[in-house]
């Protein structure tokens, strides 16, 4: 029983072309996150939602896109690919988000041609 | 803004000594310290965390973690290393006691543990 799920796990695709990332949660959190790995394993957080509301944006493109329907989903949609978006993409989510743990997704490989 | 530092990039130990993970963070006011693992392909695991209280702290599979204010530093131990103990070490680091805020994660620390 998965407590964080993203879909897909491996996501090939050519340059230019636009992709969707989902993730969903059944642990009841309000509060979720996606973080980039890069080919170095550096971690970097992109965005957070909490209870549907965008809390943290990074300085992200504006290719990147989440969206939150509802606490247990958060979604990112890509425009316009390019190679350097070529990373491991991780949702995860916590319950508040000042000193709870956050729980990992097992993470979207993404490989930009 | 919060930082971490990790100063070694990969750490090597044999099976049944003890091990250390270095950490040091940077955070203006309260910090809240975090050890996550990563295994080969997948997500990353919460190992332990220390938010306030004793310096001392005790996490999963046999992993503790000490806070020393003073030195700004969070360096995660265990006792005995076991070869599956081999991953990828991550700590991170939040403001505390200011809302919403970001974790920051360190670069990584490879723990290669021999037979």
């Amino acid at each position: 029983d998965t407590a964080v799920s993203q879909t897909p796990k491996y996501l090939v695709t050519q340059m230019g072309n636009d992709k969707s990332i989902k993730c969903e949660q059944n642990l009841g959190h309000d509060t979720m996150y996606w973080y980039k790995q890069d080919s170095k394993k550096f971690l970097k957080i992109m965005f957070s939602y909490n209870n549907k509301e965008l809390i943290i944006n990074e300085t992200v493109p504006n290719r990147f896109s989440p969206k939150s329907p509802d606490k247990a989903h958060l979604n990112l949609h890509i425009n316009s690919l390019e190679l350097g978006d070529s990373a491991v993409y991780f949702c995860a989510s916590s319950q508040g988000d000042i000193n709870t743990e956050a729980f990992f997704g097992q993470g979207t490989r993404l490989t930009v041609v | 803004a919060q930082s971490v530092a990790q100063p070694e990039d990969q750490v090597n130990v044999a099976e049944g000594n003890p091990l250390t993970v270095k950490c040091t963070y940077s955070v203006s006011g309260n910090p809240y310290l975090f050890w996550y693992v990563q295994y080969p392909n997948r997500g990353l695991q919460f190992l332990l965390k220390y938010i306030t209280g004793d310096n001392l702290v005790k996490g999963s599979y046999g992993f503790e973690a000490e806070f020393n204010k003073s030195q700004t530093s969070f360096h995660l131990k265990k006792p005995s290393a076991l070869v599956s103990d081999s991953a990828l070490y991550f700590c991170a680091v939040r403001r505390g006691n200011t809302g919403f805020q970001k974790l920051v994660f360190g670069t990584g620390t490879r723990l290669l543990v021999s037979p």
